[in-house]
């Protein structure tokens, strides 16, 4: 199947600083990725939509300033969280849809970001 | 009220055992369901797609009920290793985003 990858897979990071998370197809292109959050025994929760030479879309209630998104090629998106405080500490999880059939979402293995 | 709700369990059932859960959506217009299988700590993986006519792949059975908007999954003959959350999700047709369920929490006991 699909393979996705994210890095880093951990990161712990200071307060006020800012932490990039990297999400790439492997094998595969990807015009479109998500990128959702996920708090302890909460549901993951969809914060924008990657768009590969155009800007992202981003849910409601999401800060497109503090959480920036690049999609810079066909296999690469970035989520820069800016200024982060430790109220973002959460699993970050990015998506693309799959190679054969788009309804098909492959996860990558997720980040977990912990700001001290 | 929630896109997508499920009963959060924990549903604890010994090694054999039936198990079966619900997940209610609100958007009418969803075309497409899935059920996700989420590890602690891990990112979710993709149990099985499901159809209007139901399906099944291997002791897992899915059922979609449009009317009254609700899919469900069953896991017959319970293993140790189907420990595990399981999230439904949904999505409409022009977008392709999921919105995921909070999870139904099985524990298979020996």
């Amino acid at each position: 199947g699909a393979v996705v990858s994210q890095h880093p897979s951990r990161v712990i990071c200071k307060s006020g600083t800012s932490v990039k998370i990297e999400c790439r197809s492997l094998d595969f292109q990807a015009t479109t990725m998500f990128w959702y959050r996920q708090f302890p025994k909460k549901s993951l929760m969809l914060m924008a939509t990657s768009n590969e030479g155009s800007k992202a879309t981003y849910e409601q209630g999401v800060e497109k300033d503090k959480f920036l998104i690049n999609h810079a090629s066909l296999t690469l998106s970035t989520l820069t969280v800016t200024s982060a405080h430790p109220e973002d500490s959460s699993f970050y999880i990015c998506s693309a849809p799959g190679p054969q059939t788009s309804y098909e979402q492959y996860f990558g293995p997720g980040t977990r970001l912990t700001v001290t | 009220r929630k896109e997508v709700e499920q009963d959060p369990g924990p549903f604890n059932v010994p090694e054999g055992a039936t198990v079966a859960f619900n997940c209610t959506y609100s958007n009418s217009a969803s075309q497409s369901f899935f059920w996700y299988r989420q590890d602690c700590r891990k990112e979710p993986k993709l149990l099985m797609s499901v159809y209007s006519s139901g399906n099944e792949d291997g002791r897992f059975t899915a059922q979609l009920n449009r009317a009254s908007q609700y899919i469900s999954l069953l896991i017959r003959d319970s293993k140790l290793s189907d420990s595990a959350t399981y999230l439904c999700a949904v999505s409409r047709s022009n977008d392709y985003k999921l919105s995921f369920g909070a999870g139904t929490t099985v524990t298979v006991r020996a």
